[in-house]
């Protein structure tokens, strides 16, 4: 079965740095999400991206946030600045359909020192 | 603006016994779909079962159901003969319906940490 996959598993970086997490959707799936689950708390939406730009995205993706899909295979989330609040778990997910269910990555877990 | 609870925050269930989670939702939508996604210690996000609120029929998956009731906007879920692998966080999700774009994005419950003991 298709899976979404994400890169790296676990991204240490220290505060200040810029990181840029990976994923690669399923292949014939048309919309992409990122969330951000901090430990222990819940998952929470960041960003969905269709037809090549943002459709929608939460107040936690401000401006040192941003998404790409360069090559139509990937979807990166980059993090120009990173701060300790911003340790946390990303997984990116992807769906056929506006309605479809969302088929999430195995995530990346970011450590910001 | 959506919302959606799970006001258990930690359950424990004997192996081979059934349990049932509790999920609520606030939505002035009519039109709308409801998820239990599961998540084990590997910390993976494993779709479980789907409902689409405008099917009177209760989604079933196996050992797995739901028990909707879109008057009283309650979305539970139960897990039949549970096994140890069932051992997980088990996350509520809604996602209004919409024609186009990309605006389906879900909106979790904060979760309910589910152990099954042997």
């Amino acid at each position: 079965e298709p899976e979404v996959t994400q890169t790296p598993s676990h991204q240490v970086t220290q505060m200040g740095q810029e990181v840029i997490l990976r994923c690669v959707p399923i292949s014939n799936h048309l919309y992409f999400y990122w969330y951000r689950q901090i430990l222990g708390q819940k998952v929470e939406f960041l960003v969905s991206f269709y037809n090549n730009e943002i459709s929608e995205k939460s107040e936690i993706f401000d401006d040192q946030f941003s998404v790409e899909r360069p090559d139509g295979s990937n979807f990166t989330l980059k993090i120009r600045s990173t701060k300790l609040e911003d340790s946390a778990m990303y997984f990116c997910a992807s769906k056929t359909g506006p309605s479809s269910p969302l088929h999430f990555g195995n995530g990346t877990r970011l450590t910001v020192t | 603006a959506q919302t959606v609870t799970q006001s258990q925050p930690e359950m424990s269930v004997q192996e081979a016994e059934t349990v049932t989670l509790s999920c609520t939702y606030d939505t002035s939508e009519n039109n709308y779909y409801l998820f239990w996604y599961k998540q084990p210690p590997s910390r993976q996000m494993i779709l479980v079962i789907r409902q689409e609120a405008y099917k009177q029929q209760n989604a079933t998956e196996n050992r797995f159901s739901v028990n909707f009731q879109k008057a009283a906007k309650s979305f539970s879920l139960k897990i039949s003969d549970s096994q140890l692998g069932d051992t997980a966080m088990y996350f509520c999700a809604f996602m209004k319906h919409v024609i186009g774009g990309s605006q389906g994005n879900l909106i979790f419950g904060k979760g309910t940490k589910l152990s099954v003991k042997p």
